[in-house]
């Protein structure tokens, strides 16, 4: 069956260090694989989004990267700063599902402290 | 950007009761929502995908005379909860997509807290 994991663990960083985070996936050949952030008792927000023909993809402080070969995309906050506390969770939709329809990880919770 | 509002944002109800959750998109016109449900620690279980005018498909496993999804207009779906039972306490949350923008940006509701007694 198809599967998504994400680290369980919270990651504790301290401010100013960088954050990676996993996403590894079985029984999938996604095609477009996104993050989010999520606060606890919130939606999720959109962070980044990068499709199976590309390696990296950068937004300010943040950093995707997407193997499919590994089977995996990491995520990255440089720089990291206590309001980056939250939970991340990353998503995955293969090319034959309709657009929009995304399969979740359970998210890993990342706590920077000052 | 986009803004998705849904409502309420929590409610305690008894069981045996319905329960009428409302996902509204505010400055765009949704014509596909997604209804989703979460376990404290648990990821975002998709339920159905409601589409505007027409019926909502449901995910494998989910009973859609419990979960009774209506897309009657371009910015509002609701999803009722009928005959709740405590099982059935969670978080629920909708999404939708802006079909305005060519990337699939989901934009996400802040969710709705069920509580049955």
């Amino acid at each position: 069956s198809q599967k998504i994991e994400q680290n369980s663990e919270a990651l504790n960083i301290q401010e100013g260090k960088t954050a990676t985070l996993t996403c590894n996936y079985t029984n999938y050949s996604p095609a477009y694989l996104q993050w989010y952030r999520q606060d606890p008792g919130r939606g999720p927000v959109f962070l980044l989004l990068i499709r199976e023909n590309e390696k990296e993809k950068r937004k300010e402080r943040l950093k995707v990267t997407f193997d499919t070969t590994l089977k995996q995309s990491l995520f990255h906050i440089t720089a990291s700063q206590p309001a980056d506390s939250a939970t991340y969770l990353c998503a995955l939709r293969s090319e034959g599902d309709s657009w929009g329809k995304f399969q979740f990880g359970a998210g890993t919770q990342v706590v920077v402290t000052p | 950007g986009a803004v998705v509002s849904q409502h309420p944002s929590w409610v305690i109800c008894k069981s045996g009761t319905s329960v009428k959750i409302e996902c509204r998109s505010l400055d765009f016109q949704a014509t596909t929502m997604f209804w989703y449900r979460q376990f404290p620690k648990q990821s975002l279980m998709l339920m159905a995908t409601s589409n505007e005018g027409s019926k909502a498909t449901y995910e494998q496993g989910v009973e859609k005379d419990k979960f009774l999804i209506n897309h009657a207009s371009l910015t509002l779906s609701t999803l009722t909860v009928t005959s709740a039972h405590p099982e059935d306490s969670s978080f629920y949350i909708c999404s939708a997509r802006d079909p305005g923008r060519t990337n699939e940006k989901l934009f996400f509701g802040s969710g709705t807290q069920l509580s049955v007694l």
